[in-house]
């Protein structure tokens, strides 16, 4: 299977800063990636797939790029809602794979 | 608005059994593939299981693979995951997940319905 290996565990941001988030493939792929966010008590909600394509309602702060093996989600001015977890998902290859998050905190 | 809500969850023995159950309504069912995925805790999340639109693909995670088994009744607008053979490892909370109108990845989640396996 694709192993989804995502970097770093957890980040510290300070309000209005940017955040860089990182999702590297064991395997190379075109773009079946998605993004997800994810906060205590609700399920996950999805912001982006095909690695840059945005999903209804993803203000335009967040960004989705990459391809092969390496995948970046950019938040440009963290919000005071935006922190939470957040998991990269290929579905490429099944069995399709989560990676292991990156949990965005406040500084 | 789509709307999916899954039971069947509860305290489940090691080696038992347990049948989960999603109530999808706000979208047409049988247009969209399905999928359960599990929050465990402290760990991230897991895909579990996928099924076409009309149940004849089929997908599972290795970890769940001979003991899981997931189904569609289109006429209902339900999913199901049946899981025999349950360890401690599959304690999680877990999710039924619609597709996008063109496939894959999951676009809307239910809230989730909570397995604990324990003796």
């Amino acid at each position: 299977e694709v192993v989804m290996t995502q970097s770093p565990a957890t980040l510290s941001v300070s309000p209005g800063e940017r955040a860089t988030l990182s999702c590297r493939a064991s395997q190379t792929f075109s773009n079946n990636l998605a993004w997800y966010q994810q906060k205590p008590g609700q399920p996950p909600r999805l912001l982006f797939y095909g690695a840059s394509t945005r999903a209804t309602g993803i203000p335009a702060r967040f960004s989705g790029s990459g391809s092969g093996t390496e995948f970046t989600l950019t938040i440009s001015s963290l919000q005071s809602e935006d922190f939470a977890v957040y998991y990269c998902l290929q579905y490429n290859n099944w069995p399709f794979t989560f990676g292991g998050g990156t949990k965005v905190e406040i500084k | 608005e789509v709307h999916l809500v899954e039971s069947g969850g509860g305290l489940a023995q090691p080696g038992g059994s347990l049948r989960l159950s999603c109530a999808a309504s706000g979208f047409i069912f049988s247009d969209f593939s399905m999928n359960w995925v599990r929050l465990a805790p402290g760990r991230g999340l897991e895909w579990v299981s996928y099924i076409s639109r009309n149940g004849n693909r089929i997908y599972y995670a290795d970890s769940v693979k001979g003991r899981f088994t997931v189904s569609r009744d289109n006429a209902r607008n339900s999913l199901f995951l049946q899981m025999n053979g349950l360890g401690a490892e599959d304690t999680a909370l877990y999710y039924c997940a619609k597709d996008t109108p063109l496939g894959t990845p999951p676009d809307h989640w239910g809230q989730g319905t909570l397995v604990t396996v324990s003796s």
